[in-house]
């Protein structure tokens, strides 16, 4: 079955302490990128990669680490967290360039940062 | 400064009428324009996308519609049923030549379909 899997789904942490969001998809697909989704908000685009060890910046970057080493996996790191950055996060994969952006999305990452 | 703005957040229709969702862009170099669906606690999945060459496209009780010189668009659901009840986000995408995923998305608009 095609999907795109996020772990963990629900995540309480502390302001500073270092975390991960996995990400991972078994559709063979070039391109990966991560949301966050906020009240009155939308989905604003945080990382996206194009490629194995090619990533970009997207909306709202600051605060927000990514890596690209294998085309499989595109994890989303937090160095030092803080409140602001309580949201809900999506991984999305698609198969390529933007006239083909049909994105799959994972579950979504609920992150509360006290 | 939102390039793509749903301006209903919530939108309430009876089962079996028509559910127009509105959405309207700022950017004239978006190309690509997709609607997607999503339930709670679950990510947003496709459900139908638009290329600017075109002014219409329909796939069974979906149709999206897409007027270039007014920059809007709209998502019709015919007839509407319970399991459409959802939250619906307009996105778009332009063709940066760089092959990005540029996808820019709406706040949503909340459709609950009423018995």
């Amino acid at each position: 079955e095609a999907q795109v899997t996020q772990n963990p789904r629900y995540l309480i942490t502390v302001t500073g302490k270092k975390l991960t969001v996995t990400c991972s998809q078994n559709m063979n697909h070039e391109y990966m990128s991560w949301y966050r989704q906020d009240p009155g908000l939308g989905l604003r685009q945080i990382y996206y990669s194009m490629n194995v060890e090619v990533t970009d910046k997207g909306d709202v970057p600051e605060g927000y680490k990514v890596s690209r080493k294998e085309k499989r996996n595109f994890p989303l790191i937090l160095e030092s967290p803080s409140p602001n950055q309580t949201s809900l996060y999506f991984c999305a994969s698609s198969t390529g360039p933007p006239l083909n952006t049909e994105a799959f999305f994972g579950q979504g990452t609920r992150l509360t940062v006290v | 400064d939102q390039q793509v703005k749903q301006n209903s957040p919530s939108l309430s229709v009876q089962e079996g009428r028509i559910s127009i969702l509105n959405c309207d862009y700022t950017n004239s170099m978006f190309d690509y324009f997709l609607w997607y669906k999503k339930y709670p606690a679950e990510g947003p999945t496709f459900l139908i996308s638009i290329s600017s060459i075109k002014d219409k496209n329909e796939d069974g009780r979906f149709t999206v519609f897409l007027n270039k010189s007014a920059k809007h668009l709209s998502l019709h659901i015919v007839p509407s049923q319970p399991g459409d009840s959802a939250v619906y986000f307009c996105a778009a995408s332009a063709d940066s030549g760089g092959g990005a995923d540029g996808l820019t998305f709406g706040k949503g608009t909340h459709l609950i379909i009423q018995p």
